[in-house]
């Protein structure tokens, strides 16, 4: 039974370049999360979406940033003309439904901007 | 606002007890706990919801009180394996649509 898989977990990218994230959730899990976490912080949350639909965005930088989760394959969360501040570690979590469900976290996303 | 964890670090040798504190200025519906070691995701530990219960899980334990806005975690007995950084995430609405975590608190488990 897999978990909740992210792709790639290492990305290297250049000031002013885009970065794509990716997250399955796991099977069965219509809801996704994205959290950010900078070295020794804890977890920032950033959007939570379900399937073709943006529920809360309010941790969401207004600008460079956006999410989707596509009816068929993967969220994504993508930043545009990535900035040095934007080196972080990205996590996407999955629930069964929501409420107070689990969350369950993948193995994160480590984004270093050069 | 971010939840308060208390203390910031703690060092046990193993088969210690420890007690985690998590604080927060606004009520909460339920409070989660996460266990994080380094480099990996945050893996989930269990979930309190409001009407001050208290659960356990092997030797871990936690309780939640909603009028004081605060839950703790027991760590009983501990093991090596307990290392790492814990996180509260607290939930004021009940749809856990947005968690905000804690700073942390970071356990090492020593021989």
């Amino acid at each position: 039974n897999a978990g909740v898989m992210q792709n790639p977990r290492h990305l290297v990218r250049r000031r002013g370049q885009e970065a794509r994230l990716r997250c399955s959730p796991m099977k069965g899990h219509s809801h996704v999360y994205w959290y950010r976490q900078l070295p020794e912080e804890g977890l920032k949350f950033m959007v939570y979406l379900q399937k073709e639909n943006i529920i809360d965005e309010s941790g969401m930088p207004k600008e460079r940033f956006s999410a989707e989760f596509p009816k068929e394959g993967p969220s994504i969360l993508r930043i545009q003309q990535v900035v040095r501040g934007d080196s972080a570690a990205y996590f996407c979590a999955s629930s069964l439904a929501g409420g107070p469900y689990e969350q369950y976290f993948g193995p994160g996303t480590r984004l270093t901007v050069t | 606002q971010q939840p308060v964890q208390s203390p910031q670090a703690v060092i046990l040798r193993e088969g210690e007890d420890a007690v985690i504190n998590c604080s927060s200025s606004k009520a909460l519906y339920s409070v989660h706990w996460y266990r994080q070691k380094h480099g990996e995701a945050p893996v989930f530990l269990m979930i309190l919801l409001k009407g001050g219960e208290q659960k356990g899980h092997e030797k871990i334990s936690a309780s939640f009180n909603e009028k004081k806005q605060q839950s703790s975690l027991y760590l009983t007995a501990s093991q090596l394996s307990y290392s790492g950084t814990y996180f509260c995430g607290t939930d004021p609405t009940g749809t856990a649509s947005k968690l905000t975590f804690g700073t942390g608190t970071r356990l090492q488990v020593t021989l």
